[in-house]
């Protein structure tokens, strides 16, 4: 069965911590790993990782992808309060004999960063 | 200005009672995609479409319909509507081209009830 797990489920931290957020995933016909950022409203894209061990950077976030061991993480650092939000892995993969397009998401990491 | 637009945003109704919750996108976005989100379930997905007539299952397709007449329309239709169906659902798309999943752009949600 295909399935995609986040760990931690739910994180607090103080403002100007790092975090690590983990997301591993046994699919079968991989194509991509996708994180997004949820606040109180619709989930914004964060990254796409296709290729293994290259890091995606944006700002304070990265994340890379491990495609042997089947995991990616996202790295804050110095977090903010305005970091607080679900954050969402999914992996996007071809089921049986359709096209690509089908998504599985983790459940997600609640993070809370405190002032 | 560019979106992907749901209606309505929230919605009562009975068991049974059959309804429709329209989503349009005006990006010309080949991608389209409906999802349900639910407490510690994260976000799953219903149906998902690569182009005009071309559909397919999500994780969780059961008791749900879609249609793709026109590339800026992805209906979801809920013929016979059961409590089970009540959550958070999220209409989302993107163009194909290299990957689906650049920029994904999400509607608001639509918040149903079923009774």
């Amino acid at each position: 069965e295909d399935k995609v797990v986040q760990s931690p489920l739910s994180l607090v931290v103080h403002e100007g911590d790092t975090v690590t957020l983990n997301c591993s995933y046994e699919v079968t016909n991989f194509r991509s790993l996708l994180w997004y950022k949820q606040e109180k409203k619709a989930p914004t894209f964060l990254f796409m990782l296709t290729s293994s061990g290259i890091e995606k950077k944006s700002g304070r976030l990265s994340s890379i992808l491990d495609k042997k061991e089947l995991f990616s993480i996202l790295n804050i650092t110095a977090t903010q309060t305005g970091d607080s939000a679900v954050y969402l892995c999914a992996v996007e993969f071809r089921a049986g004999g359709t096209s690509y397009g089908k998504l599985t998401f983790g459940q997600g990491t609640i993070l809370t960063v405190h002032p | 200005e560019a979106q992907v637009t749901q209606n309505p945003r929230y919605l009562i109704t009975v068991t049974g009672k059959k309804l429709t919750v329209t989503c349009s996108q005006n990006m010309n976005h080949e991608y389209m995609s409906w999802y349900r989100q639910d407490p510690g379930l994260g976000l799953r997905q219903i149906y998902y479409s690569m182009n005009v007539e071309v559909t397919d299952k999500g994780d969780v397709p059961e008791g749900y319909k879609v249609s793709r007449k026109e590339k800026r329309n992805f209906p979801l239709i809920l013929e016979s509507p059961s409590p089970n169906q009540t959550s958070l659902y999220f209409c989302a798309s993107s163009q194909v081209r290299l990957a689906p999943y650049n920029e994904q752009f999400f509607g608001p949600g639509t918040r149903l009830t079923v009774l």
